[in-house]
């Protein structure tokens, strides 16, 4: 069944903005971890922040994790025409594989 | 180098055929997947297999079947091809599959059409 579930659907921006593309999740987890999805190609991934992490930095990238509201938050900082891609939340449960949402569109206007 | 390729990027196809996708991974990863991404984007994990155990999707139909030749390859079987089947696959390694720990590297997927 899927775990994550991308917020929102999808996101259009300005170049210069900050992103916000949130992630929900339904059972306890190991980690999340955050991929990038460019048109036509395989994802790729960005990030991993562990249970008992709140909050990791990957260049302009800055996520957050929220056991008890069972959340995170990808936020990308100064966006960029190249960050335009899909943003998919993976998370890991025990010894399943990573579970993948829906994603969110990022659409950033140069 | 190509850390994962998938063979072939587009196959178009009639229904009720057989065919198979082709993946190889360079990176000495100990455990591979098979993933399907339908027209809305959603990706949902096929199988996941390392040297000591095949976990199967259990919603994925049994016409589908992973062939795993030696530790760098995973291949993608489907026979009798319906239209539904029609997406793009992708496969992906890990060098911990049983703790998921690390990052999942993804091929360039194959985008499969059912006529």
């Amino acid at each position: 069944s899927q775990q994550g579930e991308e917020d929102p659907q999808a996101l259009s921006i300005q170049e210069g903005e900050n992103a916000t593309m949130n992630c929900s999740y339904k059972t306890s987890i190991n980690n999340l971890q955050w991929y990038r999805q460019n048109s036509g190609r395989g994802l790729v991934h960005l990030i991993l922040i562990r249970s008992n992490e709140r909050e990791k930095h990957s260049g302009r990238l800055r996520v957050t994790l929220d056991t008890s509201k069972k959340s995170s938050s990808l936020l990308i900082t100064a966006s960029r025409a190249a960050d335009t891609a899909s943003y998919f939340c993976a998370t890991l449960s025990g010894n399943t594989p990573l579970v993948f949402g829906k994603g969110t569109r990022l659409s950033v206007i140069a | 180098d190509t850390a994962v390729s998938q063979t072939p990027k587009y196959l178009v196809t009639q229904m009720g055929n057989d065919k198979s996708i082709k993946c190889e991974q360079n990176l000495g990863h100990d455990t591979m997947y098979w993933y399907k991404q339908d027209s809305k984007k959603f990706l949902k994990i096929m199988f996941s297999y390392n040297n000591k155990e095949l976990i199967i999707n259990e919603t994925v139909p049994n016409r589908f079947s992973p062939k795993s030749p030696d530790k760098a390859h995973l291949n993608l079987h489907i026979n009798s091809l319906e239209l539904g089947d029609s997406a793009v696959y992708f496969c992906a390694s890990s060098q911990d599959g049983t703790s998921g720990s690390n990052e999942q590297f993804f091929g360039p997927g194959t985008r499969l059409t059912v006529l």
